[in-house]
């Protein structure tokens, strides 16, 4: 049984508009993570939490927000989404430590027109 | 800052060849390194990592890597691959020991492996 949710897994939205990713890990981990893939840049850190209602700025968090409501669930916001943000989205979860690996979700492909 | 370098973006083989995928860091504290396989279309899962001790670590399906503080290096290593192989191969190393780490990513190495 998958550990690391993502919803939804496809999204196509309009540029101006409301985006909400969710994320919901079953891991008890103390930390989750947002990144984005694109091609030719790897995987890139945009926010990322130690904890319950804790929220961090990674590597580009710019035009993007994120909320830590529980243990479980990990948000990534999109307020006015831009074509920019076309990409692929993964959440992570981890326990606390620089040796704990991470455990990825599946992705949600997001598309910007 | 830390970095961590994968210098072949891709790398295409045969089945049943030997398959050698570099890593590269700069980082001069206590070091996490770790590799991580995406196939196609899905999320990255954990394929090994080594913080201390024997600098060779086994990983799941043959895979393994060897700790080169020397040559700032963790290369992965298969002795036979299968063509289930083929995917995307990241390296990563952890920017801290504590808490608050987050990992460090290499652009990742395209395995192909031919029938």
């Amino acid at each position: 049984e998958a550990a690391v949710t993502q919803s939804p897994r496809n999204k196509v939205a309009v540029t101006g508009g409301k985006v909400t990713l969710s994320c919901n890990q079953t891991n008890n981990h103390n930390n989750m993570y947002w990144y984005r893939q694109d091609t030719g840049h790897g995987l890139r850190l945009i926010h990322y939490s130690y904890g319950a209602g804790s929220t961090e700025k990674g590597d580009i968090p710019d035009g993007y927000k994120a909320s830590r409501p529980s243990q479980e669930n990990f948000s990534l916001i999109l307020e006015l989404a831009t074509p920019s943000q076309t990409s692929v989205y993964f959440c992570a979860s981890g326990d606390a430590g620089g040796y704990a690996e991470q455990f990825f979700g599946p992705g949600t492909r997001l598309t910007v027109l | 800052t830390q970095t961590v370098s994968q210098s072949d973006a891709h790398v295409t083989v045969f089945e049943g060849d030997s398959v050698e995928l570099r890593c590269n860091y700069s980082y001069g504290g206590s070091i996490y390194l770790s590799w991580y396989i995406q196939h196609h279309g899905r999320g990255l899962q954990f394929l090994l990592k080594y913080y201390s001790g024997n600098p060779v670590v086994q990983g799941v399906n043959g895979f393994k890597a060897e700790f080169s503080k020397s040559d700032s290096s963790f290369h992965l290593r298969k002795a036979s691959v299968h063509w289930s192989d083929s995917a995307v191969y990241f390296c990563a190393v952890s920017d801290n020991v504590g808490d608050n780490s987050k990992l460090i990513w290499g652009l990742g190495t395209s395995l192909v492996v031919n029938p």
